[in-house]
């Protein structure tokens, strides 16, 4: 089935320490996203790519990095720069079109013991 | 810059009551207006969306939101709530002059037996 594999779903790090979060899509989406969730702050944008090898930081970008070398592949690294990493991360792709809604992958949810 | 913002963090209705939540935006150019739904601990599923034509739309699960330029507002809107409505929902604002999609801070929806 087509759609948008997040993993791990849970990660424990300990400080200091940089982590990577896999985000793969089978949708074949030029745009891929990954937003940063926490209780009521909704989703946040943290980085955005159009297409491969380019990207673009989000609102809060600060502590985090990306890469698109591949049109299917997003991974998420969140660094050791991060002050408060703990949180649900979402990965997202849509069309190239703007008019195009989001896909979703089920989440990753990274504790910082 | 583009904004969302949804009134009311939580909003509780009876079974078989109407719902009704709030998202009011703010973008300088035409936007595409979505509507989402998240349940615990998974990704985001897409409701609705507006993007031109008419301004009532119409989603899945009997769900609709009216675009009003005039207002400002994209609100959703349901007959008769059902207890599986229970979610959180989340309006999101994009436009034809960047791919950035901004999300409210969601509404979590209680329907009370």
């Amino acid at each position: 089935d087509g759609g948008i594999t997040q993993s791990p779903k849970y990660l424990f790090r300990k400080e200091g320490q940089n982590v990577t979060l896999s985000c793969e899509q089978n949708l074949n989406h030029d745009a891929m996203y990954w937003y940063r969730q926490d209780p009521g702050q909704g989703l946040r944008l943290i980085y955005y790519s159009q297409i491969v090898n380019d990207f673009q930081k989000g609102d809060i970008a600060e502590g985090y990095s990306v890469s698109r070398e591949k049109k299917e592949s997003f991974p998420l690294t969140v660094t050791s720069a991060q002050k408060n990493p703990t949180a649900f991360y979402l990965c997202a792709s849509r069309t190239g079109s703007n008019t195009g809604e989001l896909f979703f992958g089920e989440g990753s949810r990274l504790t910082v013991l | 810059a583009q904004s969302v913002t949804q009134l009311g963090s939580h909003v509780s209705v009876s079974e078989g009551a109407l719902v009704l939540l709030r998202c009011n935006y703010s973008s300088s150019v035409p936007p595409y207006l979505f509507w989402y739904v998240q349940y615990p601990n998974q990704g985001l599923q897409l409701l609705l969306k507006y993007t031109t034509g008419a301004t009532l739309v119409k989603g899945i699960n009997g769900f609709e939101a009216e675009f009003k330029k005039s207002e400002t507002s994209f609100h959703l809107t349901k007959p008769s709530a059902h207890m599986s409505d229970a979610a959180e929902y989340f309006c999101a604002v994009s436009s034809n002059r960047d791919d950035k999609i901004i999300f409210g801070k969601g509404t979590r929806l209680h329907i009370l037996p």
